[in-house]
């Protein structure tokens, strides 16, 4: 089974602190995607990647940047974190390089509130 | 820009029922289509993909259909149990390398 793990369940940060939320994959899978999940708003993608150091923007990429330095790890950083970057994170990651034809998996999750 | 709409967003029905899922997208350009289950203050659970190529996908109790013409999908599940109670979300990426999520569909399951 595919084994999606993020480093924290919950996290609690301040305003203009700097946040990595960590994502490791056991699958040798070539992408790796970082979402958030708001209520109402469904989830969105920030960042993605389809191979080491290669990223690419999402949706909604601003506030946010991204670091890939091995194939297994994907980290989400918010440079200064903000509190409407409170919100659900969710990493996931698939086969296949470039094409998106494998499921995704995800992990389950950090719930981040910025105070 | 892909829009992808799930209706309705709530669902509640009797223990045995069987029940349908809609999925609609608008841009029919589409790798595949993708079935998930999300649990309270959970991840996403993969549950069915269909490539464009396909028409229907079926585990177990589901079965997932795909009618790229009309920018449908839906999700059907035979005899509901309590532990069906989830929300359920379809996801499309779209050529460009973008994925587009619904906002699911919350499922009770009433013993």
């Amino acid at each position: 089974d595919v084994k999606v793990t993020q480093s924290s369940r919950y996290l609690v940060k301040r305003t203009g602190e700097k946040v990595f939320l960590e994502c490791v994959q056991d699958m040798d899978h070539e992408n790796m995607f970082w979402y958030r999940q708001d209520p109402g708003l469904g989830l969105r993608l920030i960042y993605f990647s389809y191979d080491v150091k290669m990223k690419e923007k999402g949706d909604i990429p601003e506030g946010y940047s991204v670091s890939r330095e091995k194939k297994e790890r994907f980290s989400l950083i918010l440079e200064s974190a903000s509190t409407n970057q409170t919100s659900m994170y969710l990493c996931a990651s698939s086969l296949n390089e470039r094409k998106f034809n494998q499921p995704q998996h995800f992990g389950d999750g950090t719930r981040l509130s910025i105070l | 820009k892909q829009e992808v709409t799930q209706i309705p967003a709530a669902l509640s029905v009797p223990e045995g029922e069987n029940l349908v899922l809609n999925c609609s997208f608008t841009d029919s350009a589409i790798y595949n289509l993708q079935w998930f289950r999300q649990d309270p203050g959970k991840g996403l659970t993969s549950l069915l993909l269909i490539q464009s190529s396909q028409r229907e996908q079926t585990s177990g109790r589901l079965n997932a259909s795909l009618d790229k013409s009309s920018g449908r999908s839906t999700l059907y599940i035979a005899a509901s149990q309590p532990g069906d109670s989830a929300t359920y979300l379809c996801a499309v990426p779209d050529t460009g390398n973008q994925f587009y999520f619904g906002t699911g569909t919350s499922l009770t399951v009433i013993p």
